[in-house]
C-alpha cells in the first residue's frame, strides 16, 4: 500500500514564502495524480491543486493561481507545493494525497503539514 | 466553479442505526462525486467514489448513491468507529474539484 509522508510543521510571517514536501513510499508519482488539499482550523476540506503526472503540469484553483506552485522531484519520488506572498488565511493544515484516476477521488493520503502564518 | 452543498450539517444517531446524508450538486455532474471520512487530526479517508464504487477495504455497510445532482451516502447499522465528519468532492470533468462543506456524524 502507497505511503505518502509529509514535511514538518512551518511557521512564516506574513509576505514570506514556504516550501512543503510529500514523499511516496512506493511510486514515484510517475503514474500518479498528486492533489493538495487545506484545511483551515476547525473548518472544511479546500482543493488546492493537482499535478499531471505525464507532463509534471499543475493546475490550481484560481484563487492560488500565481501565487502557489508546485514540483517533482522523480529521483526522491517528492512534490513540492510551495506558497509565496503567505496572508494569515493560509494558514491550515496542507494535505497531499495520491492517485491514478483523473476523475477519481485519491486513495493515498499523507498526515498532514501545518502551516502557520502568524506576525 | 461547480458548488457541493451537504445536508445536514450535523446528524445525531447512536450504535447500529442506519443514517444516509445527501450531497447536492449546483451543476449537472454525472457521477463523478467521492465521500471521505475524517475524524479530528487525521487525513480524509477515501469511502466511495464514482458516487457507488466502494473503495478497497472499506466495509460493506457503506454504501453510495445517484447520478447528475443529487447524491446520498448510505451508513448501515452503525459502529462506534463511524463517527466521525464526511465530506462530498465533485471531480467532473476538469479542475477544480469542490467540496461539501461536510456532515458530522455525532
Amino acid at each position: 500500500q502507497e505511503q505518502l509522508v509529509q514535511s514538518g510543521p512551518e511557521v512564516r510571517k506574513p509576505g514570506a514564502s514556504v516550501n512543503i514536501s510529500c514523499t511516496a513510499s512506493r511510486d514515484t508519482f510517475s503514474n500518479s495524480y498528486v492533489h493538495w488539499v487545506r484545511q483551515a482550523p476547525g473548518q472544511g476540506l479546500e482543493w488546492v491543486g493537482l499535478m499531471n503526472p505525464h507532463d509534471r503540469s499543475a493546475t490550481f484553483a484560481q484563487k492560488f493561481q500565481g501565487r502557489f506552485s508546485m514540483t517533482r522531484e522523480p529521483s526522491t519520488s517528492t512534490v513540492h507545493l510551495e506558497l509565496r506572498t503567505l496572508r494569515s488565511e493560509d494558514t491550515a493544515v496542507y494535505f497531499c494525497a495520491s492517485g491514478i484516476g483523473y476523475n477519481y477521488g485519491p486513495p493515498y493520503w499523507g498526515q498532514g503539514t501545518l502551516v502557520t502564518v502568524s506576525s | 466553479d461547480i458548488q457541493m452543498t451537504q445536508s445536514p450539517s450535523s446528524l445525531s444517531a447512536s450504535v447500529g442505526d442506519r443514517i444516509t446524508m445527501t450531497c447536492r450538486a449546483s451543476h449537472f455532474i454525472s457521477a463523478y462525486v467521492n465521500w471521505y471520512q475524517q475524524k479530528p487530526g487525521k487525513a480524509p479517508k477515501l469511502l466511495i467514489f464514482a458516487a457507488s464504487n466502494l473503495q478497497s477495504g472499506v466495509p460493506s455497510r457503506f454504501s453510495g448513491s445517484g447520478s447528475g445532482t443529487d447524491f446520498t451516502l448510505t451508513i448501515d447499522s452503525l459502529e462506534p468507529e463511524d463517527f466521525a465528519t464526511y465530506f462530498c468532492q465533485q471531480t467532473y470533468i476538469s479542475p477544480p474539484w469542490t467540496f461539501g462543506q461536510g456532515t458530522k456524524l455525532e
